[in-house]
């Protein structure tokens, strides 16, 4: 079944404290891209990758890293989280050989910085 | 840069009845992809349609329809006989095809009820 995955789907964390969410495709897609859900914002997109290796800036990517060493995966890094960062985010991803592709999204992980 | 309005925060449709979800866009481009996707509680997104900007015929997938006004800058999603599994948030969103991503621009979403 194509799928994207991420873990956690739930997390509490406190000011500071490192924190990884994962993602990860299984449909060999090279488009990969983070975003984030806020109340009355919309998604507003972190950072996105075209290919392994290849990363870069979103809309909103302050606070955040991402790495992209293998085509599956696409970890979202928060080094020093604030209260600010409490949000629900979503991983996509998507061919780009064909622009009308669909972005297949995660299921979205609840983020909580206390 | 492309921006998306959905200006109805809050939206209530009866059960079996229809309802039109508004959505307007901004962009210089000529070329473009437009969605309506689906959250349910679930918090899972779903794409419910697609249009492509050069088609000048409206999509449609089942009760889901669009009204495609490019002139006007204009996408609304219209949902016939509403079922109450069509209860979600609903967000409007951009793509260009010019770009070098598959970057989506998302509205700010219209939540919808659906009353028995």
């Amino acid at each position: 079944e194509a799928q994207v995955t991420q873990n956690p789907r739930y997390l509490i964390t406190v000011t500071g404290k490192k924190l990884t969410v994962t993602c990860s495709q299984n449909m060999n897609h090279e488009y990969m891209s983070w975003y984030r859900q806020d109340p009355g914002l919309g998604l507003r997109q972190i950072y996105y990758s075209m290919n392994v290796e290849v990363t870069d800036k979103g809309d909103v990517p302050e606070g955040y890293k991402v790495s992209r060493k293998e085509k599956r995966n696409f970890p979202l890094i928060l080094e020093s989280p604030s209260p600010n960062q409490t949000s629900l985010y979503f991983c996509a991803s998507s061919s780009t050989r064909r622009f009308t592709d669909t972005q297949y999204f995660g299921p979205g992980t609840r983020l909580t910085v206390l | 840069a492309q921006t998306v309005t959905q200006s109805q925060p809050e939206m209530s449709v009866q059960e079996a009845e229809t309802v039109t979800l508004s959505c307007t866009y901004d962009t210089s481009e000529s070329d473009y992809y437009l969605f309506w996707y689906k959250q349910p509680p679930s918090r899972q997104m779903i794409l419910v349609i697609r249009q492509e900007a050069y088609k000048q015929q409206n999509a449609t997938e089942n009760r889901f329809s669009v009204n495609f006004q490019k002139a006007a800058k204009s996408f609304s999603l219209k949902i016939s006989d509403s079922q109450l599994g069509d209860a979600a948030m609903y967000f409007c969103a951009y793509r260009s095809i010019s770009g070098a991503t598959n970057k989506l621009i998302f509205g700010t979403g219209t939540l919808l009820a659906v009353q028995p």
